[in-house]
């Protein structure tokens, strides 16, 4: 069966600390997309990223960092620098391209407190 | 465009009454998703629908009912509420083939009392 697990429930950082959320999946199936969504106060969701499972660079966005590792099921997502901007509930999902529908399945999010 | 719409923003029921909460899409997506986000339990997918006319039950979709009669909108009704729908509902949608990123709407907070 399909599942998201993002381990750490609440992080706190202090400005310019790096920081790094966990994800871990499982799924049978060999073609799956992974995916990071953001929801700051504000509740609305923001995607960051998208992979597919044929997939497995790093990839860098600014100060975001993904890596995604087959071998171990996870694809983590690291904040270099962080700032207050990024506080926020983070979601790592899954979507597996053979279910029906392919809709995410989310991880329960991690929330991420970044102080001045 | 608006991109995914929602309405209303906000809600406060009696338990057993019933709503309709509105989701419309202007970018011409296939695929249309409802989800619900409780406290510590992410968003789980209620029902989805591929297509105009079609609809299909997700994770949680008990007590709630969908509807797809047109591409741009869907849906989603309580015909009998409980307090444990008590929750901020999310409308999502997507293009069709390739499986590319959903784009949610702002949400609609139910409180059902």
């Amino acid at each position: 069966a399909q599942k998201v697990t993002q381990a750490q429930t609440e992080i706190s950082v202090v400005e310019k600390e790096d920081v790094t959320l966990d994800c871990v999946y499982e799924t049978r199936d060999t073609t799956y997309y992974l995916f990071w969504y953001k929801q700051p106060p504000s509740g609305e969701l923001v995607f960051l990223i998208r992979r597919n499972s044929f997939d497995e660079q790093n990839e860098i966005s600014g100060r975001y960092s993904w890596n995604f590792q087959k071998s171990t099921s996870s694809f983590n997502f690291t904040i270099t620098a962080s700032q207050v901007v990024d506080s926020a509930v983070y979601f790592c999902a899954l979507s597996e391209a053979n279910q029906a529908g392919t809709a995410l399945i989310f991880g329960k999010g991690t929330t991420l407190s970044v102080s001045s | 465009n608006a991109g995914v719409t929602q309405t209303p923003k906000f809600r406060v029921l009696k338990t057993g009454q019933s709503m309709t909460l509105l989701c419309a899409q202007d970018m011409n997506h296939e695929y249309m998703y409802w989800y619900r986000q409780d406290p510590g339990m992410g968003l789980r997918l209620i029902h989805y629908s591929v297509g105009e006319g079609t609809t299909a039950k997700g994770e949680v979709p008990d007590g709630y009912n969908v509807s797809r009669l047109k591409k741009q909108n869907f849906l989603l009704g309580l015909e009998s509420a409980a307090p444990s729908q008590t929750s901020v509902y999310f409308c999502a949608s997507r293009n069709g083939g390739s499986v590319y990123e959903q784009y949610f709407g702002p949400g609609t907070r139910l409180t059902v009392t």
